[in-house]
């Protein structure tokens, strides 16, 4: 079985632009969830998408938005970049929930904003 | 603040000693997992263990888990210099299914 899918790995972006990023699950998986890792603040949730509903969602922004696919594919966009959103943006795809079965997360895209 | 934090934030042994890190949580969970991530990659599922579980065991890893003190251990015995990474707990706060990470323990193992 293929493993989970980003894309793109590498990520440069300016101030005040918007950005997409995508993730393949699973085959079979439901469910999406997305993270974004920094130093300062570890690994945090973004929100989980499951049969193409938003199913649970952490302490972002607005400008922090997402979207899933009947095929499972999701893609997570930021709009208006500032420099605190470069990060390394994870997406997992679980069978059927963020925390109530392991998760497979892919390797992830490194955003950076200058 | 996190929901659970794990300790030490950094850990350096030699190759074939035993790793010892530890989680601490502050609210009910659900459910325990314990993650493994290589410099700069994704996170690799290690073991998941419930609430009403106490011990689980996978190959050389061994995870604890005391409700009683919101802790857990994750023991990796004979550690093997492909055991360096990161180790994170995840834990969902009671009712919220949303997972929770701590900030990860580093762990180097030295051949």
């Amino acid at each position: 079985k293929a493993g989970v899918t980003q894309t793109p790995r590498y990520l440069i972006k300016t101030r005040g632009q918007q950005v997409t990023l995508s993730c393949s699950p699973i085959s079979g998986h439901r469910s999406v969830s997305w993270y974004q890792q920094t130093p300062g603040q570890g690994l945090q949730f973004l929100f989980e998408y499951f049969s193409e509903t938003q199913r649970n969602k952490g302490n972002f922004p607005g400008r922090f938005s997402g979207r899933q696919f009947s095929n499972s594919r999701s893609e997570m966009n930021v709009s208006t970049l500032e420099l605190g959103d470069s990060a390394l943006y994870l997406c997992a795809s679980s069978s059927t929930g963020a925390s109530s079965y392991e998760q497979y997360f892919g390797p992830g895209t490194r955003l950076t904003v200058t | 603040s996190q929901q659970g934090e794990e300790d030490p934030q950094a850990l350096s042994i030699q190759e074939g000693e035993n790793a010892t890190m530890n989680c601490s949580y502050k609210t009910s969970i659900n459910n325990l997992q314990w993650y493994r991530q290589n410099s700069g990659r994704g996170l690799v599922h290690l073991i998941l263990i419930r609430s009403n579980e106490r011990e689980k065991h996978s190959g050389r890893l061994r995870v604890t888990l005391d409700t009683s003190k919101k802790s857990s251990s994750l023991l990796i015995t004979a550690s093997r210099a492909a055991d360096t990474a990161s180790y994170f707990c995840a834990t969902d706060a009671g009712g919220s299914y949303i997972p929770t990470f701590g900030r990860g323990t580093s762990l180097i193992v030295h051949p």
